[in-house]
């Protein structure tokens, strides 16, 4: 199906460990993002890439890591999972003439 | 960092109420966006305002691109339950260049409207 979509829907994960959460779309879309959502906080923007193999930190990158080596997938990484990285996180595509679309988000619960 | 002010936070109105809220940031905004986002769900674009003073509608929804592409207004008229979610404004700031990628949200505005 067309669209944007996000695995898993539901993480939880210990302290410590690596987690990597999925992107994927299927526009064609040059830019993509990801954000997390807390309480208090709104959306705030992890990293972005305005094409495969160019990334850019947003405003809270810290324990992130991100990869496009391909334009459909952005995979964010978190390499030592904390409890402050416990959140909601969305990813987001964008066309050159279009505005961003949403996907369904992940809930990431670190213990 | 860059930051988008919303306000206001929250809003308990009755069901055929008008509604508004607002956007301001110290920096000069090149595009202004309006999303909404329901329980469990990624946010939708509501309305894009690209021009400065420009002034859009979107059903019963009208946002408006302020003159000194600091800020933003969103209403919303004779509100009915379906409006109720969380409303966030958002946008691409000249300070990075306009980056299209560079895409910052405010913290919304939750609206509840009770029937």
């Amino acid at each position: 199906d067309a669209g944007i979509t996000q695995s898993p829907r539901y993480k939880i994960t210990e302290t410590g460990r690596q987690v990597t959460l999925m992107c994927h779309q299927t526009w064609s879309h040059s830019y993509m993002f990801w954000y997390r959502q807390d309480l208090g906080h709104g959306l705030r923007l992890i990293y972005y890439s305005a094409a495969a193999d160019i990334t850019d930190k947003g405003e809270v990158p810290d324990g992130y890591v991100v990869s496009r080596s391909k334009t459909e997938n952005f995979p964010l990484t978190l390499e030592s999972a904390t409890r402050s990285q416990t959140s909601v996180y969305f990813c987001a595509s964008k066309g050159q003439n279009t505005e961003a679309f949403f996907g369904q988000g992940t809930r990431l619960t670190v213990v | 960092g860059q930051q988008l002010n919303q306000s206001p936070q929250s809003m308990f109105i009755q069901e055929g109420e008008d509604v508004s809220m607002n956007c301001t940031s110290s920096s000069i905004f090149n595009t202004w966006l309006w999303y909404k986002q329901e329980p469990g769900e990624g946010p939708v674009l509501l309305i894009a305002l690209y021009k400065a003073g420009e002034l859009t509608s979107n059903g019963r929804l009208t946002a408006q691109f302020g003159i000194t592409r600091k800020d933003s207004f969103l209403n919303i008229s004779a509100s009915i339950p379906s409006d109720v979610g969380i409303y966030f404004c958002a946008g691409h700031s000249l300070n990075y260049g306009g980056s299209q990628g560079n895409l910052i949200f405010g913290k919304g505005t939750k609206l509840s409207v009770k029937p």
